[in-house]
């Protein structure tokens, strides 16, 4: 089954940039998303498609992807963005519908400093 | 705006049976694929169950094959996980997630699920 692997924790102080980093074999021909998700609540879609971001959702959210990494960058990190983070794909088999399977990294904890 | 409400959580004795359902407003329902993904205590997301849109898809996690069943109902708007010889390692938090194309949104609150004898 496909695997993606997240850093279990990423430090930025105030004003910086954050960089959480999603690693999967051939991410890159895979779209990527992002949750957020603070204490006690649910997750949130923060970033869709690899840099997409759903209404509502802050410019400062925006993704990349190079080689077999997808990255979720976080502009000016402040003091409300302290949350779990997660990345997803969907893995799927063209000539088998029935191994459609919805994939999470294993989530980051954004600290700010 | 599109609202995901889950219900049907509580403690069960490992072996027993649990319905969950989830009622969505503010959207076509019956547009939408609908999707189940747990968490465990401090642990993090686990996708579990998909249902497309006229119900006639449905996919499921290897570590709940055979013993959870999602299906809907497009007249009530509602989604629901049937689970049934559950076991300590169910316990978690139920979220139902509307499809995006592959991506997750809206999220439900999540209904909590204790298996405990």
């Amino acid at each position: 089954s496909y695997v993606l692997t997240q850093p279990p924790s990423v430090s930025v102080a105030p004003g910086q940039a954050a960089r959480i980093t999603c690693d999967g074999n051939d991410i890159g021909s895979k779209s990527v998303h992002w949750y957020q998700q603070k204490p006690g609540q649910a997750p949130v879609l923060v970033v869709f498609d690899g840099g997409d971001r759903p209404s509502g959702i802050r410019e400062r959210f925006s993704g990349s992807r190079s080689g077999n990494t997808a990255t979720l960058i976080i502009s000016a990190v402040e003091a409300g963005d302290e949350a779990d983070y997660y990345c997803q794909v969907w893995d799927n088999q063209v000539w088998d519908d029935n191994s459609d399977l919805w994939v999470f990294g294993g989530g980051s904890k954004l600290t700010v400093l | 705006q599109a609202q995901l409400v889950e219900s049907g959580g509580g403690v069960v004795q490992p072996g027993g049976p649990l319905r969950l359902s989830c009622v969505a407003s503010g959207m076509t329902f019956s547009n939408f694929g609908m999707h189940w993904v747990r968490q465990a205590p401090g642990k993090g997301l686990e996708w579990v169950a998909f249902i497309r849109y006229d119900g006639k898809k449905k996919n499921y996690a290897d570590s709940v094959k055979g013993r959870f069943t999602i299906a809907r109902d497009n007249s009530k708007n509602t989604v629901s996980l049937q689970i049934n010889n559950l076991r300590v390692e169910d316990t978690a938090v139920y979220y139902c997630a509307a499809a995006g194309k592959d991506w997750f949104d809206p999220w439900g609150q999540g209904t909590l699920v204790t298996v405990s004898s």
